[in-house]
């Protein structure tokens, strides 16, 4: 299993311009979720998916930042425009999505490591 | 989801137990205690979980209190690998589908 796969590893980008952020989750997992980590804030949840569908985007930032998942192997986390202050590195995880009582193990990606400049 | 408290860093000879302590004194019934580190530019990775009973895998063994207000990820014999940041989490029950809240998590450094 190749795990949770993210594009790209690095990315340098100036202020203003879009970025989109991809995940690949593990297949047959259908949650998915997304981080930010930063030196001041630490890890903090963005968003998350159970089949798809958008659960919780009270982590997300400001209206500057969509996250989607058009199925279940793909989504996108995209900043526009990009500022200063969204240099971060962003994680994706995904688990399976099992019933209430159920432990589920998060399995994250390596993540995207952004710079706005 | 319960607060946690963790120590920010702590040191552990290579070869030696490493224990981390972790607080959750208002953590709830129906409340799981969760550890996952992070190793240097790597995303966070699960360790173990438990409810109150003591737990223990491959990795490592859990520790609970039996009041539950606190609990102790035990590292029965560190390696240099084991140098990372350690989250304790607590989470409902059914909260698989749920995210992770992460605090600080203790800096464990293994020295040789």
């Amino acid at each position: 299993d190749a795990g949770v796969i993210q594009s790209p590893r690095h990315e340098v980008t100036e202020m203003g311009q879009e970025v989109t952020l991809r995940c690949k989750p593990i297949s047959g997992h259908n949650s998915l979720f997304w981080y930010r980590q930063t030196m001041m804030r630490g890890l903090e949840l963005l968003i998350y998916f159970n089949n798809n569908v958008p659960i919780d985007d009270s982590g997300m930032p400001e209206d500057r930042f969509s996250a989607k998942m058009p199925n279940a192997s793909f989504s996108t986390l995209k900043i526009q425009p990009s500022e200063p202050r969204d240099s971060a590195v962003y994680f994706c995880a995904s688990s399976p999505l099992l019933g209430s009582g159920d432990h589920n193990e998060q399995f994250f990606g390596p993540g995207t490591r952004l710079t706005v400049l | 989801d319960a607060k946690t408290t963790q120590p920010t860093s702590m040191d552990c000879a290579e070869g030696r137990a490493a224990n981390l302590p972790c607080n959750h004194s208002t953590i709830s019934g129906n409340e799981y205690v969760y550890w996952y580190r992070q190793i240097h530019s790597q995303g966070p990775q699960y360790i173990i979980h438990g409810l109150k009973n003591n737990e223990t895998n491959e990795m490592a063994s859990l520790i609970i209190t039996e009041d539950r207000k606190s609990s102790t990820l035990i590292l029965p014999h560190a390696t240099l690998r084991d140098t990372a940041v350690y989250y304790c989490i607590v989470r409902r029950s059914g909260g698989g589908a749920d995210g992770l809240t992460f605090g600080k998590g203790t800096h464990l450094i293994i020295q040789p």
